[in-house]
């Protein structure tokens, strides 16, 4: 079956202009979460979503992100003016449900100029 | 909040040779304890988790991890390497309630011929 996909897998900006960066997750699965990986660091976990509930936003690492996630599959994480410290790699998961295993998606590598 | 430290940021080892990443968490409350692995050019992937019970925890590849509350310790063991091992290792951390999760910066695996 299909696994979690995102898109684009690599975007180029302009200092100042947003972008949006898409998540497939796997058919059925209840929880979706965003991380960024920036170069030589962890991951830093951005959002999570689960079910219908509304989610946790406090991840999110200033008010110029923001995430939703429609019918509880296809999500979205919008950056607004982006700045070159957003420069990064944007990885999305998803699970079956918050105890089980969370399969990650290729990644959109953003690059902000 | 939490944080996880991955003190190594790179080991280096010689195939057949044992090895431990280690990983130490800061947390007050009940945590949840993964390890995750991330080939050359591939995603993420799980390798074990700790959720509860025995705090011996077998993953794939060979690979295990013990909890260890007291030292708030999670380390990764395996007891003689591949090639095929080479890879960079995250541990990571949530809340009892999965609505966060905290990524150590990672230990790049090199195992030599």
């Amino acid at each position: 079956g299909a696994g979690v996909s995102q898109s684009p897998s690599n975007k180029v900006t302009e200092k100042g202009k947003d972008v949006e960066l898409r998540c497939d997750p796997i058919s059925g699965h209840t929880a979706l979460y965003w991380y960024r990986q920036s170069l030589g660091q962890g991951l830093e976990f951005l959002i999570y979503f689960q079910g219908n509930s509304a989610p946790d936003k406090s991840g999110l690492p200033s008010d110029r992100f923001s995430a939703e996630r429609t019918g509880g599959s296809v999500s979205t994480l919008t950056i607004q003016r982006t700045q070159q410290e957003d420069s990064a790699v944007y990885l999305c998961a998803s699970s079956l449900g918050v105890r089980d295993e969370q399969f990650f998606g290729p990644g959109t590598r953003l690059t902000v100029l | 909040a939490q944080s996880v430290t991955q003190l190594d940021s790179q080991v280096p080892v010689f195939e057949e040779a044992p090895v431990e990443l280690r990983c130490n968490y800061s947390s007050s409350v009940s945590v949840y304890l993964f390890w995750y692995v991330q080939y050359p050019n591939q995603g993420l992937q799980l390798l074990l988790k700790y959720l509860s019970g025995s705090t011996l925890v077998k993953g794939i590849n060979g690979f295990e991890a013990e909890f260890n509350k007291s030292q708030t310790s999670f380390h990764l063991r395996k007891p003689s390497v591949h090639i095929s091992d080479t890879a960079e290792y995250f541990c990571a951390v949530s809340r009892y309630n999965f609505n966060k999760f905290y990524f150590g910066s990672g230990t790049k695996l090199n195992v030599k011929p």
